[in-house]
Formats: C-alpha cells, structure tokens, sequence
C-alpha cells in the first residue's frame, strides 16, 4: 500500500498564476481532506471531500476549489495565487466511520 | 467556533528529564489526535483518543484524554534527542482541528 501520495513535492509559481495541486488517498480510503500549513504554524483544515462533493469547508476564499473524482483521487486548485498562499499543502484521507486521518508528504507551494 | 490550544508552544529540556504537554479544546469532539512533525516533513500519526479516560503509549510517549475536562496530555519519559520534533493536538468535529503545535527541542 503506498499510502497517501501527492503532487508535485515542490512548486513554484508567479504571483497571479493559478496551480493545481493533486492527491491519492490510501487504498480504501473514501474520504479527501486539504489541510494548508504555513511556515511555524498548525495546519488550516481548507476542505473535505466525500462521493465526488465538498461536505466541509474552512475559512477559505473562493480561489480555493477542489475537486474528488470517481476513484477517490483529488485536486486542489487556487487561482489568482498570492505570496501569503506560500505553504505546505497537506492532503489527508480516511475511510468514512474510521477513527483516524492519514497524511500525504504535502506539497510545498511557493508564490514569488 | 471549536478551538484548540496547546502548551507550551516551545520546550526546551534536558535528556533524561519528564514533561508534558497540554491539549485544550472548546467543545465536545469525537476524537482527539496526537501528531508528530520533522522539519520539512509531513504529520505522523502517533495517537487517537476515543474516549473518556482513555490513555494510550508508544515507547516513552504516553497520552490521556478527558473529556469533561476537554483536556488532553502528552507526557514524555525520560526525554531523548530523538524526540525533538513539533507536536501537535488535533480535535475532530467532522473536521480535523489542529493546535498550534508544540515545538520540543532536547538538548542532549
């Protein structure tokens, strides 16, 4: 099992741009979380995915959307990127009923 | 709004000493994590709390959880350098809540 996967590892992108960013739940798992974390701080829960809709979503602007498909797989994507969007963007996933959230390496986005 | 907050937020302490850090959150949860993070790196699962009372441990870490209280620890053993690294307390109300974290630094 190879566990929660995601991609790119490392990204830089133009302020103004837009990036999409992708992730492979754990065999099983139905369920995809998008966590954002800034340099020194807790993650910041963005969205959760279940059955290809969004069920929750955090404190986040419109330019955030995401995306799960039929294989549970998911995208993250943020337009109009700004320099506060650089961070490490965290993907979880879990199976619905589970106790617990398994995390992917992140993805570190930097906006210059 | 649940919130979480954790401390300390920065602990510097000796090898072989004990010590804990605390977990508070504001509202009732069904779970509560324990994550594990290296520089650079991603979050590693250490413990999942699902009940009052419950008390789990891996090695020389060990965590409770009270609910009345909303109140959790993690208590470390005899510190090694090893377990320099942040920690940080999650709470899941349909979704994960993570505090600020505690950044441990063991000083050999």
């Amino acid at each position: 099992d190879a566990g929660v996967t995601q991609s790119p590892t490392h990204l830089i992108k133009t302020r103004g741009q837009q990036v999409t960013l992708r992730c492979s739940p754990k065999s099983g798992h139905d369920t995809v979380s998008w966590y954002q974390q800034a340099l020194g701080q807790g993650p910041q829960f963005i969205f959760q995915y279940y059955e290809e809709e969004e069920r929750q979503r955090g404190n986040f602007p419109d330019r955030f959307s995401g995306h799960q498909f039929p294989n549970y797989s998911s995208e993250l994507n943020v337009n109009a990127l700004l320099l506060g969007d650089s961070a490490l963007y965290l993907c979880a996933s879990s199976r619905t009923g589970a106790a617990e959230a398994f995390f992917g390496q992140g993805t570190r986005l930097t906006v210059v | 709004e649940l919130k979480v907050e954790q401390n300390p937020l920065f602990l510097s302490m000796q090898e072989g000493k004990n010590y804990t850090i605390y977990c508070n959150y504001s509202t009732t949860s069904d779970r509560l994590y324990w994550y594990r993070q290296d520089p650079g790196k991603s979050l590693e699962s250490l413990f999942v709390l699902l009940s009052n009372g419950a008390v789990k441990q891996e090695g020389r870490l060990m965590a409770s959880l009270d609910t009345k209280a909303r109140l959790s620890t993690l208590h470390i053993t005899a510190a090694v350098h090893d377990l320099s690294a942040t920690y940080f307390c999650a709470v899941d109300r349909d979704k994960i809540i993570f505090g600020k974290g505690t950044r441990l630094h063991i000083l050999p």
